[in-house]
């Protein structure tokens, strides 16, 4: 049973660009977590989303993020217009039922030049 | 406000001995409890979780809730250095029939040979 996967591992963007962030949750995991983490500091926590719908969206940045869970296909977390300060770890986690522990996947590192 | 503290340490143990960790919540109506590791530059990896009071083992790491005095502790006998890392605590929050996880900013962990 494969774990969560995100793609891409490491991604650099120029600012004012776009980053998509790709998570494929474990197999019968409907719920998923996007965090965010800078060096030496803890996890953020950002959206809560199930399949199609977005639950809990309190620690996403009103402008430049959005998340989405379709019906078919993997979690994006997507960020307009980057700029230095995004430059973090992202990480996705899911998990097989609401409140239920969490498993993460290797993040993603965005870097922003 | 709902708080989950740890202390941020370092904490420095010897190979060998046993080491405590420990986190403190802020509210009795917290009703699940999870213990991360995460080394540097890794994504958070699920060690335990408990759900009721008391002890709860598997292999080297023993989880103790006491629900009363708001703590949950992590033990790791015989520590290794490769237990070097940090120790993430989280709980669980109900908040209006809705999960809310809250997580500590972590205790980092020294293993000294």
């Amino acid at each position: 049973n494969a774990g969560v996967m995100q793609n891409p591992r490491h991604l650099v963007r120029r600012r004012g660009q776009e980053a998509r962030l790709r998570c494929s949750p474990m197999k019968g995991h409907s719920h998923v977590y996007w965090y965010r983490q800078l060096p030496e500091e803890g996890l953020k926590f950002m959206v809560y989303l199930q399949k199609e719908n977005i639950i809990d969206e309190s620690g996403m940045p009103k402008e430049r993020f959005s998340a989405e869970f379709p019906k078919e296909g993997p979690s994006i977390l997507r960020i307009q217009q980057v700029v230095r300060g995004d430059s973090a770890a992202y990480f996705c986690a899911s998990s097989p039922r609401e409140g239920g522990e969490q498993y993460f996947g290797p993040g993603t590192r965005l870097t922003v030049t | 406000q709902k708080e989950v503290e740890q202390n941020s340490g370092p904490l420095s143990v010897p190979e060998g001995a046993i080491a405590s960790l420990n986190c403190t919540y802020s509210d009795r109506g917290s009703q699940s409890f999870f213990w991360y590791r995460q080394y540097s530059g890794k994504s958070p990896e699920l060690i335990m979780f408990i759900y009721s009071n008391g002890d709860k083992e598997d292999g080297r790491f023993t989880a103790q809730l006491n629900k009363a005095s708001q703590y949950v502790s992590l033990l790791i006998r015989d520590s290794q250095p490769s237990d070097s890392a940090t120790y993430l605590c989280a709980v669980n929050f109900l908040l209006d029939s809705n999960y809310q996880l809250i997580w500590g900013a972590g205790t980092k962990l020294i293993i000294k040979p």
